[in-house]
């Protein structure tokens, strides 16, 4: 799987768009962007998955640049809630096979201000 | 998430205890995992499992073991507790859907145990 880059934290305020980028130049084709977000010692939470083009769903949108080398995660009125730990990840997609864990790096903690 | 749950949620033991940590789904899904997770540092995978006969080594198995007693369970032991696998513990599972001739996944992860190994 492709190695991915966040910045380690953000701020952004209540009711406010929150934007998270991510970097993964080394990417290949058949690779997913996947964002994961994890509220504070508890079990990560899938967000939203895209492969070339942009996604949207009921949590946030996900914008891949044309060349696929970076993205961004959109909150779009972020709240007090979603204030945690939001992961890039990169992986490939399989063909009937098998599949071993995602591998997390340290993310962006995203902290949101009232 | 409520369909996948670990049992118990926190757990003191001694140096050289043998403890299990228990998962459970109610998901329907075929492949389950365990990951711990260090203060300050994202997860990695201990072990992974395809189906009730099919166990595979994660990036950090050593001093671990586990065992999928069916679809809906698949356990984490501690063989012999030390204290720098003091660590928050997940299960997950996880749901290939198909897409364009291929599949993407999504995993679904319990909410942790918490284990202290004095």
């Amino acid at each position: 799987d492709a190695k991915t880059t966040q910045p380690t934290s953000m701020d952004c305020a209540e009711g406010r768009a929150a934007n998270l980028p991510c970097n993964h130049s080394t990417i290949s084709g058949n690779e997913y962007v996947y964002w994961y977000r994890q509220i504070h010692s508890q079990g990560p939470q899938y967000i939203i998955h895209g492969l070339k083009n942009n996604e949207t769903n009921e949590m946030a949108s996900l914008i891949i640049t044309e060349d696929r080398k970076s993205s961004t995660l959109i909150l779009p009125h972020a709240t007090l809630r979603d204030t945690a730990v939001y992961y890039c990840i990169v992986r490939v997609a399989y063909s009937g096979g098998g599949a071993d864990g995602l591998t997390f790096g340290k993310g962006t903690h995203l902290i949101i201000q009232p | 998430d409520a369909d996948v749950t670990q049992t118990p949620r926190n757990r003191i033991t001694k140096t050289g205890k043998r403890i299990m940590l228990e998962c459970s789904q109610t998901k329907g899904h075929d492949r389950m995992y365990w990951y711990r997770q260090d203060p300050g540092l994202g997860l990695r995978l201990i072990y992974y499992s395809f189906d009730v006969k099919d166990i595979n080594k994660g990036e950090i198995s050593d001093g671990y073991s586990v065992s999928r007693q069916a679809q809906a369970k698949f356990s984490l032991s501690l063989e012999s507790a030390i204290p720098n696998q003091t660590a928050l513990y997940f299960c997950a599972t996880s749901d290939f859907s198909p897409l364009s001739g291929s599949f993407y996944e999504t995993q679904y992860f319990g909410p942790g145990t918490r284990l202290l190994v004095l």
